[in-house]
């Protein structure tokens, strides 16, 4: 029943710290995506895989990195946090077929960077 | 920006009102998706509308597809408290393009 688990769910950062965000899926899904959602902005996609080893960018991608090392986990990295960096971080898996039957989503990280 | 807009932003009604989000996309779709965020959770997956669908029913969700429009509605009838959430719709297919929601408010 665990679907999609983002760890962890809370995080303060200070200003050029580093962090990483862990996504784990158990669904045997290919497709996994990091968004960001923020106020007034609706979700955009920072960086998302269709498969393990692959990343491609989204629509945000500047400022953060991503690793798809093992199929169930995608990870999402910033490796000098900025205050234009808090925000609530979703990650989602799906089938390739995501236009038919949707993504799952994680609970979400709020980061926030002082 | 892909991204789609949801219309109002914000709705605010009585329970055992109806209620009705609009949706405008920008990208060319062969289906549409709605979806539901509680506050501080993560969006759950409603309902899909198949681009050569114009209207979709399940429970009291009522969703319309204007593909010459690049429009769609979602309405809830009979709603509860319950369903006050933000509402996205997704179009595209991988990645999907959200809107930008619009937030439900039903007052008991």
């Amino acid at each position: 029943n665990a679907g999609v688990t983002q760890t962890p769910k809370f995080r303060v950062l200070k200003t050029g710290q580093s962090m990483t965000l862990l996504c784990a899926q158990d669904m045997n899904h290919e497709y996994m995506y990091w968004y960001r959602q923020d106020p007034g902005m609706g979700l955009r996609l920072i960086h998302y895989s269709v498969g393990e080893g692959t990343t491609a960018k989204g629509e945000v991608p500047d400022g953060y990195n991503v690793s798809r090392l093992k199929k169930q986990n995608f990870l999402l990295g910033l490796e000098s946090a900025a205050p234009s960096q808090t925000s609530v971080y979703f990650c989602a898996s799906s089938l390739p077929t995501a236009g038919l039957y949707g993504y799952t989503f994680g609970s979400g990280t709020r980061l926030t960077v002082v | 920006s892909q991204q789609g807009e949801e219309d109002p932003q914000a709705l605010s009604i009585q329970e055992g009102e109806n209620a009705t989000m609009n949706c405008s996309y920008k990208t060319s779709i062969n289906n549409l998706q709605w979806y539901r965020q509680n506050s501080g959770r993560g969006l759950v997956h409603l309902i899909l509308i198949r681009s050569n669908e114009r209207e979709k029913h399940s429970g009291r969700l009522r969703v319309t597809l204007d593909t010459s429009k690049k429009s769609s509605s979602l309405l809830i009838t009979a709603s509860r408290a319950a369903d006050t959430a933000s509402y996205f719709c997704a179009s595209g297919n991988t990645p999907l393009v959200f809107g930008k929601g619009t937030r439900l408010s039903v007052i008991a």
